[in-house]
Formats: C-alpha cells, structure tokens, sequence
C-alpha cells in the first residue's frame, strides 16, 4: 500500500538551531501540504504545494521556516533558527489534484526544541 | 485560524456506550473527512462525505453530512477500547485554491 514517507521520525535540537525535515508523497500526487500540530490540537497548514509550486503559505513564519519542493517530488521543511515554541508534531500529507480528493497523512515528525 | 469547531473536546465513556462528535463550521465545504489519530502518529482517514445530506457507515462508525455542506457528525455505536484516539473533521474549501481546514479535534477515551 502506497504510503507517505516521513523522516526523520523524532529530532531533538537545541534553540537557535537549524533542523530540516523529509517528506516524499505518495506517487503521481500532485499535492504536498506540510501541517504543524500542538499536543492535542488539530493540525494547522503551514504551506501546500501544487507539484513545485508553492499555492499558499500565508501561515508559514517566513522569518524562519522555509519549504520548497524542487522536482515536484519529495518536499523538505526547514526551520532556523529553531525556538522553543517550535516544538510540535510536523505533518506532511500528499492528494491528487483536485478539490474533494483525500489527502494522506505521514507518520509526521516529532520535534523538540531544548 | 480554525473555521472547524469539535465538540466535546474531550470525552472518556465506558465500553459497550455510544457516543455522537459534531464538527461545525459557517463555511460551507465541497467535502469533509474524518480521520483518527493515535499519538505519535499521523491522521488516518476514516471516510470522506461529499453531499449533503450523506450518511456513510464504516462498521460501527456512522457519518453524516449536513444538508447544507457546514457540518457534521460521527456516532460510535458500542464503544470499544481500541476506539480510543483523537477524532479529527477536515474540511475541503475551494475558495481560491483548494485546501483542507481541520478541526479542532476530540480526544475520546473508552475504558474497558
């Protein structure tokens, strides 16, 4: 069964370091979101891509997150300098294209700021 | 922002009980998922409702749809342990581009 890939899947880092996470969707979906999600909450989109393009990321922190996804492929998430309220569980999920198609979720990587 | 509200936040009910989660929203939405979660792992989806009006079951999981596309409801029917998790709505708009809102979820906890 065709799965998100996500890694790493846990990643301790010290504040005002950088940390950069993977995702590789499923294949042949267009639609790449990277999500955050607090303890408990429900995940919050922080940008989506539409193959290479970035089509929203009106809530990515610009001054330190960055995301790109070169080939329209595999997609990696950045963040520096990491604080300390960066610390959550980062979501990656993929769909086709196109409004009513599920999207599909990663293991999601769990990062802790010290 | 959050367009979608859950309720209860939080609910622990004993096994063999059933429960009803409520999604709400003033937006209307082309689809809407549910999805579970356990912790330390990412959403499952569980269903995806499409018109409104829809009701879908998923064994002891029924879902709906609201006419109006705004809302829905996920009811359990004979709570098990393994249910316990953290039920999410996710919202499809197409307002602009496309893209899913999720809810605020509820942690549901089922003692044996």
């Amino acid at each position: 069964e065709a799965e998100v890939a996500q890694s790493p899947r846990y990643k301790i880092t010290e504040k005002s370091q950088a940390v950069a996470f993977w995702c590789d969707p499923i294949s042949g979906h267009a639609t790449l979101y990277w999500y955050r999600q607090i303890l408990g909450q429900g995940p919050e989109l922080l940008v989506q891509f539409q193959d290479e393009s970035v089509v929203d990321d009106s809530q990515l922190p610009k001054d330190r997150f960055s995301a790109e996804r070169l080939k329209g492929v595999d997609s990696t998430l950045k963040i520096q300098p990491a604080e300390l309220g960066d610390s959550a569980m980062y979501l990656c999920a993929s769909s086709l294209l196109g409004a009513g198609y599920e999207a599909f979720f990663g293991q999601g990587t769990r990062l802790t700021v010290v | 922002t959050q367009l979608l509200e859950q309720s209860p936040q939080f609910l622990s009910i004993q096994e063999g009980e059933n429960l009803t989660v409520y999604c709400n929203s003033s937006s209307v939405f082309s689809s809407l998922q549910w999805y579970r979660q356990e912790p330390g792992e990412g959403p499952v989806l569980l269903v995806t409702v499409v018109t409104g009006g829809e009701v879908k079951k998923l064994k002891r999981l029924t879902f709906q749809f609201g006419d109006a596309r705004k809302d829905s409801s996920l009811h359990i029917t004979a709570a098990q342990p393994g249910d316990t998790g953290l039920y999410l709505c996710a919202g499809a708009t197409t307002s602009g581009t496309y893209k899913y809102i999720f809810g605020t979820g509820t942690r549901l906890k089922v003692l044996a």
